[in-house]
């Protein structure tokens, strides 16, 4: 069974960085596209980054764009995204969830998400 | 930006049709995937592709497309059932949108 597991999170100060990671289990890792999708407390579900099952490609928010990076080592089955110049609306938790780039393509499966709370 | 626009809230009575919609003006060009977010747990998918389920989804879901908006329909609603949805489309091949969510409420 597919089993995606996020960790990373916690508290950061405006301005700072922070590095949350992905580890993937039951599925070929290195044939799946994987996504970061992020929660605000209370809030809608907010896609954030995309990156190809090879790694060449990336896509992001506008909200992100610039900021963050999404990475991955498929050797290890394990999927990053660092985060820079956080800002308090990044606060929120975040997914990562299995899904190629193409445009029938579902987030399929999803972690258990981490929380990220960007505060002075 | 792409929008995809659903009701904040939907009611329905034990038993009965639960209907969400989704709107789009490029959902006619698109697919829609729709996901089940239970209070405190994570997004899980029901229905990929407009109207395919995927296994382990009870047949009670179902998906249709009409135009710019598509729909997930909850056949004989039960109390599990309760749960925001989210519509999702990609746009133009390099970026993922999700509706605001509907809030399913199971009177």
């Amino acid at each position: 069974q597919v089993q995606l597991v996020e960790s990373g999170g916690g508290v950061v100060q405006p301005g700072g960085s922070l590095r949350l990671s992905c580890a993937a289990s039951g599925l070929a890792f290195s044939s799946y596209g994987m996504h970061w999708v992020r929660q605000a407390p209370g809030k809608g579900l907010e896609w954030v980054a995309v990156i190809s099952y090879a790694g060449t490609n990336q896509y992001y928010a506008d909200s992100v764009r610039g900021r963050f990076t999404i990475s991955r080592d498929n050797a290890k089955n394990m999927l990053f995204l660092q985060m820079n110049s956080l800002r308090v609306e990044d606060s929120a938790v975040y997914y990562c969830a299995s899904g190629d780039i193409a445009a029938a393509a579902p987030l399929d499966h999803w972690g258990q998400g981490t929380l990220v709370t960007v505060s002075s | 930006s792409y929008v995809l626009t659903q009701p904040p809230s939907v009611s329905v009575s034990p038993g009965q049709t639960a209907t969400i919609t989704c709107s789009g003006d490029k959902l006619g060009d698109n697919f829609a995937s729709w996901y089940q977010q239970r209070p405190g747990q994570s997004p899980v998918l029901v229905i990929f592709q407009d109207t395919k389920r995927p296994s382990g989804i009870p047949e009670r879901f179902s998906g249709s497309t009409s135009g710019n908006t598509a729909t997930l329909t909850i056949s004989g609603t039960q109390s599990v059932d309760e749960a925001d949805y989210y519509c999702q489309a990609w746009d133009r091949g390099t970026s993922v949108v999700f509706g605001g969510g509907t809030k399913l409420t199971v009177l």
